[in-house]
């Protein structure tokens, strides 16, 4: 059985860095599928972050983007979420999960995410 | 930026039927995906690629397409179905990912 465990800090000051680590267990990141992240405020919808596979091609959120590094690393079978220059808006439950992502037929896709962590809760303040 | 519409909320009674509906311009090119969240839990997939349901979902769950719009239904709605539902799909070119804003089911 596939499971993912999110670890990180729960408090990052505004401005700084939010680090988050993805822990795999169950599955091999180097057998294949892409991994992301994905955030929701307290009380509010889903937002993706971003996507990477194994061999390091990653897919950010526009909105995110210049603040947003997906790394991964596959001998300690986990991947890891950085966003820089923080504010309270950045302030969320922070998922991660297994993705599905396959060309179909021209550019139609399979892109879903099939396993996800249990969540951890990140509040930006001083 | 491209955007999935969904209605805030649908409210049924036990045993009746509730429609979840989700729009988008490239709903006609690209799949949609459902997920089930109930408070304090992480999402789970309940539909995918329209209307496949993954093994465990109850068959009560079904999911249909139609031009920009997919929806959700749950037939005989129970109390368990009680959550908050998103739907997710990719943009034309199936590089991002989008999710509706999402639909709160409330069983009366």
């Amino acid at each position: 059985q596939v499971q993912l465990q999110e670890s990180g800090p729960g408090l990052v000051k505004p401005s700084e860095t939010l680090s988050l680590t993805c822990a795999v267990s169950g599955y091999s990141i180097s057998s294949g599928y892409y991994w992301g992240w994905i955030r929701q405020p307290p009380g509010k919808g889903l937002e993706w972050i971003g996507s990477i596979y194994h061999s390091g091609s990653t897919y950010y959120n526009p909105s995110l983007k210049s603040r947003v590094t997906i790394s991964v690393d596959t001998s300690k079978n986990q991947f890891s979420l950085k966003l820089s220059s923080v504010t309270a808006a950045d302030t969320a439950v922070y998922y991660c999960a297994r993705i599905r992502r396959d060309y179909v037929w021209g550019t139609t896709m399979e892109y879903y995410f099939d396993y996800w962590g249990q969540g951890t809760l990140v509040t930006v303040s001083s | 930026s491209y955007e999935l519409t969904q209605p805030p909320s649908v409210s049924v009674s036990p045993g009746q039927t509730a429609r979840i509906t989700c729009s988008g311009d490239a709903l006609p090119k690209q799949y949609a995906y459902w997920y089930q969240q109930k408070p304090g839990q992480a999402p789970v997939l309940v539909m995918y690629k329209d209307s496949e349901r993954p093994s465990g979902i109850p068959e009560r769950f079904s999911g249909s397409s139609s031009g920009t719009t997919v929806t959700l239904t749950i037939s005989g709605v129970q109390a368990e179905d009680e959550a908050d539902y998103y739907c997710q799909s990719a943009d034309s070119s199936g590089t991002y990912v989008v999710f509706g804003g999402g639909t709160k089911l409330t069983v009366l």
